[in-house]
């Protein structure tokens, strides 16, 4: 019963060779988060979508950017990985106005 | 924007003690607090939640408490048992529109001793 799958669990990217990672829901959820999580720390909010309309954080670098095509998939595009995006990236979704966020598995970038 | 400190980064407790985790936020917009237990390579899981018309919510051995006027939160955990151990998020949160802004604490690394 899984609720937000990530695709791939792991990926390993060299610099600046752009990279992807995805993101599917089956909660019919309206809005859909990225975070990214560097080691020890908190997870950072990028960006989210509420159905098509999307937001970004204001301190989100422009190397990163999102594709939602439906409610169910959204992607996350690294146009040009550099040593200091390694990280973990989370997805997560919620309901219109909905408190609860339900989070994906994450996908762990390793930049070489 | 909002701003959430969480205190200690590290805690270590004998099992069967009691263990709490305190955090501030700054935007007083803020009117939901979830928290979050991370393992080790694992997605962040929902472990307990208050709103802002609510003093205290407790879950079998989990309790949160919130103090609007002085905006800090506490999640205490009595009975610890090894599978505790884990990182704690909490977080603060108000709504964007149709979407909620969740700003997360540094995280608490909370390690129960057998």
């Amino acid at each position: 019963d899984a609720m937000v799958i990530q695709n791939p669990r792991y990926q390993v990217t060299q610099f600046g060779k752009p990279v992807t990672l995805s993101c599917s829901q089956t909660l019919n959820h309206n809005v859909m988060y990225w975070y990214q999580q560097k080691s020890s720390q908190a997870p950072k909010l990028l960006f989210h979508y509420y159905d098509k309309d999307f937001n970004n954080e204001a301190d989100t670098p422009d190397n990163f950017q999102s594709r939602r095509p439906n409610t169910s998939f959204c992607f996350l595009d690294i146009r040009s990985p550099g040593l200091g995006d390694a990280a973990m990236y989370l997805c997560a979704t919620s309901k219109q106005g909905g408190e609860t966020q339900y989070f994906g598995p994450g996908t762990r970038l390793l930049v070489l | 924007g909002e701003n959430v400190e969480q205190h200690p980064s590290t805690l270590s407790v004998q099992e069967g003690d009691s263990a709490v985790i305190k955090c501030t936020y700054s935007d007083s917009a803020s009117n939901y607090f979830p928290w979050y237990k991370q393992e080790l390579g694992k997605r962040p899981q929902l472990i307990i939640d208050i709103r802002s018309n609510v003093g205290e919510k407790k879950d079998q051995r989990i309790a949160v408490t919130l103090n609007k006027t002085a905006k800090h939160f506490s999640l205490h955990i009595t009975e610890t048992q090894p599978e505790d151990s884990a990182v704690y998020f909490c977080a603060a949160s108000f709504s964007s529109g149709s979407a909620r802004q969740l700003t997360f604490g540094s995280g608490t690394q909370l390690t129960v001793l057998p």
